[in-house]
């Protein structure tokens, strides 16, 4: 089975442009989270969707927004980029229809890079 | 709102030695469930082990297990027979009550020493 995968693996981009990156979870997993790195504030959550609705939402401003298509996969974006939104941007799938103990799947992740 | 401390940022050990990693959770939910991650040069994030916080018997996988201490909310990781492949950034996380969120702790930074 193939794993979680993002595209594209690496990002550089101006401030105040906007940015999509794309998320393909694991076949058959219907959850899909997104979570940012930084060295600073270390991974923190951004947001899971299950069927195509936003289930969760972390602590982040409008600027940040997601979606998941019919099949699964997922996709956020990122408008009026800071500096601040440098960071390493990993997707993560389960399989949700099982207890909550079903563990994330993480891809290799996103390196968002703003100049 | 939950917090996960992993107060040991870098940790370093003998190969083929054992060691433990520390993390301390705080939640207000009563069904939880707690896991390491760890996460080589690559990025990627990988389960190391989990744990069921209704189940009083500790985790093990393998090389790896956990002293889980419910009533302390204390949640640390043993690698025992230490190798080079274990050097990594390893994460304690803890999931909310639907399980669809995970709060990380701030990572401990592992080195294996040949």
């Amino acid at each position: 089975k193939a794993g979680v995968t993002q595209t594209p693996r690496y990002l550089i981009k101006t401030r105040g442009q906007q940015v999509t990156l794309s998320c393909s979870p694991i076949s058959g997993h219907r959850s899909v989270s997104w979570y940012q790195q930084t060295p600073g504030q270390g991974l923190q959550f951004l947001f899971e969707y299950f069927s195509e609705t936003q289930r969760n939402k972390g602590n982040f401003p409008g600027r940040f927004s997601g979606r998941q298509f019919s099949n699964s996969r997922s996709e956020m974006n990122v408008s009026t980029l800071e500096l601040g939104d440098s960071a390493l941007y990993l997707c993560a799938s389960r399989d949700a229809r099982g207890r909550q103990n079903s563990p994330l799947h993480f891809g290799n992740g996103t390196r968002l890079t703003v100049t | 709102a939950q917090t996960v401390t992993q107060s040991q940022p870098e940790m370093s050990v003998q190969e083929a030695e054992t060691v433990t990693l520390s993390c301390t959770y705080d939640t207000s939910e009563s069904d939880y469930y707690l896991f390491w991650y760890k996460q080589p040069p690559s990025r990627q994030m990988i389960l190391v082990i989990r744990q069921e916080a209704y189940k009083q018997q500790n985790a093990t996988e393998n090389r790896f297990s956990v002293n889980f201490q419910k009533a302390a909310k204390s949640f640390s990781l043993k690698i025992s027979d230490s190798q080079l492949g274990d050097a990594a950034m390893y994460f304690c996380a803890l999931t909310n009550n639907a399980g669809n969120m995970l709060t990380f702790g701030g990572g401990t930074r592992l080195m294996v020493k040949p």
